[in-house]
């Protein structure tokens, strides 16, 4: 079935960098844009950026440019969000979601984030 | 950047219709879409597009949007449904996305 399942739970101190990974299954990985998304805890959703494993192109939301690097390898039908320069409120739950668009009659497109990954638990703590 | 305002809690009878609104100006030239998340859980996509349902989502679930409101309405709302429920929707760049604050649904 149409899955993604992303990597362990980590624990990094301030001012580290992490790698999630997310490995898709099921579909053709190059087919669909991958997108990440953060919760921390208690807190909303939190978009961050989506990369698309087709051509490698990236697009990061404001609040993480210049700390946050989206890569793929297609080999392995993998996405990963690596996220430097760790704070405090970087403590949170990572999600990466397949999303697939399509193009209403008046070339309006339509976004859904179908498929979730289980998320990932990132602390961040001295 | 764009926002999406969401009510941050409502509540409704067992059995009961009940909408929850999201406000954007991006949603004037763009469809919104809606999660559904329990606690613990990633989220789950129940409605996309004009007005489409995943399949498995139930068809109580619908969706709707005039000018800069969206909304997703349950009709005869279940105790499952109690749920935090996410709008998103893209910036008005067009190449960027935004989430709402989410809105609690009691299920009384």
């Amino acid at each position: 079935q149409v899955q993604l399942v992303q990597s362990g739970a980590e624990v990094k101190k301030p001012g580290a960098s992490v790698k999630v990974s997310c490995k898709a299954s099921g579909y053709i990985f190059t087919g669909y844009y991958m997108h990440w998304v953060r919760q921390a805890p208690g807190q909303g959703l939190e978009w961050m950026g989506w990369i698309n494993p087709n051509s490698g192109g990236t697009n990061y939301a404001q609040n993480f440019q210049g700390r946050v690097t989206m890569t793929r390898d297609t080999s392995i039908s993998t996405a990963y969000m690596e996220l430097s320069r760790l704070r405090s409120d970087d403590t949170a739950v990572y999600y990466c979601a397949r999303v697939g668009t399509h193009y209403d009659s008046s070339g309006s497109p339509t976004d859904a984030f179908d498929i979730w990954g289980q998320g990932t638990m990132v602390t961040v703590s001295s | 950047s764009s926002e999406l305002t969401q009510d941050p809690a409502v509540s409704v009878a067992l059995g009961q219709r009940v909408r929850i609104t999201c406000q954007g100006d991006s949603l004037r030239s763009y469809y919104v879409s809606w999660y559904q998340q329990k606690p613990g859980q990633a989220p789950v996509l129940v409605i996309y597009g004009k007005n489409y349902r995943p399949s498995g989502i139930p068809d109580r679930f619908s969706g709707s949007s005039s000018g800069n409101t969206a909304s997703l309405t349950i009709t005869g709302a279940q105790a499952e449904d109690e749920a935090d429920y996410y709008c998103n929707s893209r910036e008005s760049s067009g190449n960027s996305w935004v989430f709402g604050g989410g809105t609690k649904l009691t299920v009384l």
